[in-house]
């Protein structure tokens, strides 16, 4: 246990749909970073919040956006989905200039149909 | 360009020792991970190495050379349970923050 959770667990969503995936971070941990993970693949890096504004981005476009709130809990909002969306979304949680261990949470698998 | 190569699935014996190796082509280095994953489930934190050498904890060891761009990770008294994909990734120096390049992970396979 990590302490991370995120929600739904799992979902399914139809090509051109909108979808919100949800993080509740480790407590105390004010940076939140989020990947996709496609089966069988590493985890791609979409982007990273911190104190609730997006401080690093991978190479997803403009479609993937998110948000941080207060309480250090995330989304991640993904419009128009495409086919190729489909993969297990994580998000993952630190401490800024901690250490190099962040926390991951237990995934949202996204199926696009 | 960025590119981390790590072998695709290893199968090796209960109680046995398994070498999963990583070589690296970034455009800096500032540190390299090794994550574990059950199927289905997140990562987890199994190491970090930032300077030549090999870093032991427990059963498991990992090392890194930076001047060849290669890591690996060594697995002792293997176990069932550590059937799972091991995940190699890199910061880049270059790179703020947390931005991690991963490897796509090795599966590794215990067999009785």
């Amino acid at each position: 246990e990590t302490g991370v959770t995120q929600s739904p667990t799992h979902l399914i969503k139809t090509r051109g749909q909108q979808v919100t995936l949800r993080c509740s971070s480790q407590s105390g941990h004010n940076t939140v970073s989020w990947y996709q993970q496609a089966l069988g693949q590493g985890p791609q890096f979409i982007f990273q919040y911190y104190r609730e504004e997006e401080n690093g981005r991978g190479n997803f476009p403009p479609r993937f956006s998110g948000l941080q709130f207060p309480n250090y809990s995330s989304e991640l909002n993904v419009n128009a989905l495409e086919l190729d969306d489909s993969a297990l979304y994580l998000c993952a949680s630190r401490v800024s200039g901690s250490g190099n261990e962040q926390y991951f949470g237990p995934g949202t698998r996204l199926t696009v149909t | 360009g960025q590119n981390i190569d790590q072998p695709t699935e290893m199968t090796a014996t209960e109680g046995a020792i398994v070498q999963i190796n990583c070589t690296y082509q970034t455009s800096g280095f500032n540190g390299l991970f090794w994550y574990q994953q059950h199927a289905g489930e997140a990562p987890t934190f199994l190491s970090y190495n930032v300077l030549d050498g090999l870093e032991e904890k427990g059963r498991f060891s990992s090392f890194l050379s930076r001047s060849k761009g290669y890591s690996y990770l060594l697995l002792k008294e293997l176990q069932m349970k550590d059937s799972a994909s091991y995940l190699c990734a890199v910061r880049e120096a270059l790179r703020s923050n947390y931005q991690l390049i991963w490897g796509a992970g090795t599966k590794l396979i215990i067999k009785p």
